[in-house]
């Protein structure tokens, strides 16, 4: 069954450093989610993206956060000057079609810690 | 704003018994409610989803209703087992399905 892949599992960055977190969504879908999950805390939605644009972003993502599709395969997330809050689980989703009312199938997720 | 309301935050239950967790939603417009199992140190993983055209959904031992007048939406796990034993989350797509609003989670112990 195809899946979603994020890369790397775990990234341990220095505050105020830039990291990107890869992802690799289903090759057929469409949608394109990150999501944060601070430990122990719920999972929190971050930014949409469909057709090479923003859909709708949340408070969350402000100006230090940008996403981009470079390749038509690869979907990143990246933070410009990392700060110790941004330490969580980040989760890249996908969703094949225009409906809403279809699911999201999750990646692994990406461990970021900075210190 | 939309919100996702999720009770009970903790859960315990024997095994064999049953477990029921509810979710509440505001916006009115969201037309699709699926739940997620996590386990720790894992990714969300989808269990069960219903559509706002149907009220009930089963999947084996487990369940969800659909209220969609009061807007609640609820999981019921029956015949619990011990790999049940996780985080559950709900969750609503605000209209157009942009965005994702996930409840604050339940963590279930199912005791042997």
């Amino acid at each position: 069954e195809p899946e979603v892949t994020q890369t790397p599992s775990h990234q341990v960055t220095q505050m105020g450093q830039e990291v990107i977190l890869r992802c690799v969504p289903i090759s057929n879908h469409l949608y394109f989610y990150w999501y944060r999950q601070i430990l122990g805390q719920k999972v929190e939605f971050l930014v949409s993206f469909y057709n090479n644009e923003i859909s709708e972003k949340s408070e969350i993502f402000d100006d230090q956060f940008s996403v981009e599709r470079p390749d038509g395969s690869n979907f990143t997330l990246k933070i410009r000057s990392t700060k110790l809050e941004d330490s969580a689980m980040y989760f890249c989703a996908s969703r094949e079609g225009l409906l809403s009312n279809q699911p999201q199938h999750f990646g692994d997720g990406t461990r970021l810690s900075i210190l | 704003g939309e919100n996702v309301e999720q009770h009970p935050s903790t859960l315990s239950v024997q095994e064999g018994d049953s477990a029921v967790i509810k979710c509440t939603y505001s916006d009115s417009a969201s037309n699709y409610f699926p739940w997620y199992k996590q386990e720790l140190g894992k990714r969300p993983q989808l269990i069960i989803d219903i559509r706002s055209n149907v009220g009930e959904k089963k999947d084996q031992r487990i369940a969800v209703t659909l209220n969609k007048t009061a807007k609640h939406f609820s999981l019921h796990i029956t015949e619990t087992q011990p790999e049940d034993s996780a985080v559950y989350f709900c969750a609503a797509p605000n209209t157009g399905g942009f965005k994702t609003i996930f409840g604050a989670g339940t963590r279930l112990f199912v005791k042997a």
